[in-house]
């Protein structure tokens, strides 16, 4: 299926600070999902994009898809300690049209 | 509503052994997943379904069994458990296959001894 590559693999940041994690593709996406996990819990959807160069907010999160539509990412400003978890992006499996792929996803950690 | 229910949430095999996870959503949706998470992989796709009668297989089907006789169920079997097969698995479902949500269920943690 169709795979993206979802970088960093972790990051620990202090509270108030800022958080990008990327998602990276070879081939161009028909649209791309986010989802956040938090710990021993399970993936809640947050978003999705569709258009080139699409940019969403969400409170202090912000979502973009690139012009190419091969890349994505989302940025925390001011990050707090709810916003502690695994952040996944996903995308619909090229070969069959329904499969949805995950990235590995960006564990966040916030310390105050 | 429930959305995705599944049971039992934890599960401890012995190997060689076979079991059913289950999973249901009451919300009429047409699509239906399962997943295994491991540490450090995200999730990977098991087998995935477009609606009743219709299974296909993801990044990782061996091992592993699907049905879907029902819009409603959509279990998931293993003959005969392995070590390997050791992780948290989460059934999804959403109202269609392409370009919608995906809703999941709150997992099944297995560990095969």
């Amino acid at each position: 299926g169709q795979q993206v590559m979802q970088i960093p693999q972790y990051q620990h940041v202090q509270e108030g600070e800022d958080f990008t994690t990327y998602c990276n593709s070879s081939t161009t996406l028909s649209n791309i999902q986010w989802y956040k996990q938090r710990p021993g819990g399970h993936p809640v959807f947050l978003i999705q994009l569709v258009k080139s160069g699409e940019v969403k907010k969400q409170k202090r999160l912000t979502f973009q898809f690139g012009e190419a539509k091969k890349n994505s990412s989302l940025h925390i400003t001011a990050t707090q300690t709810t916003d502690v978890g695994t952040y996944f992006c996903a995308v619909v499996a090229g070969n069959s049209g329904y499969a949805l792929n995950f990235g590995k996803g960006t564990s966040l950690l916030v310390t105050p | 509503n429930a959305g995705v229910t599944q049971t039992p949430k934890f599960q401890v095999l012995k190997t060689g052994q076979s079991m059913t996870l289950q999973c249901a959503q009451d919300m009429n949706h047409e699509y239906m997943s399962w997943y295994r998470q491991d540490p450090g992989m995200g999730l990977r796709l098991i087998h995935y379904s477009v609606g009743a009668g219709i299974t296909d297989q993801g990044e990782v089907p061996n091992g592993y069994n699907v049905s879907r006789s029902t819009t409603e169920d959509f279990p998931l079997r293993l003959l005969s458990a392995a070590p390997s097969q050791t992780s948290v698995y989460f059934c999804a479902s959403s109202y269609s296959a392409r370009n919608t949500e995906a809703f999941f269920g709150q997992g099944t943690r297995l560990t095969v001894v």
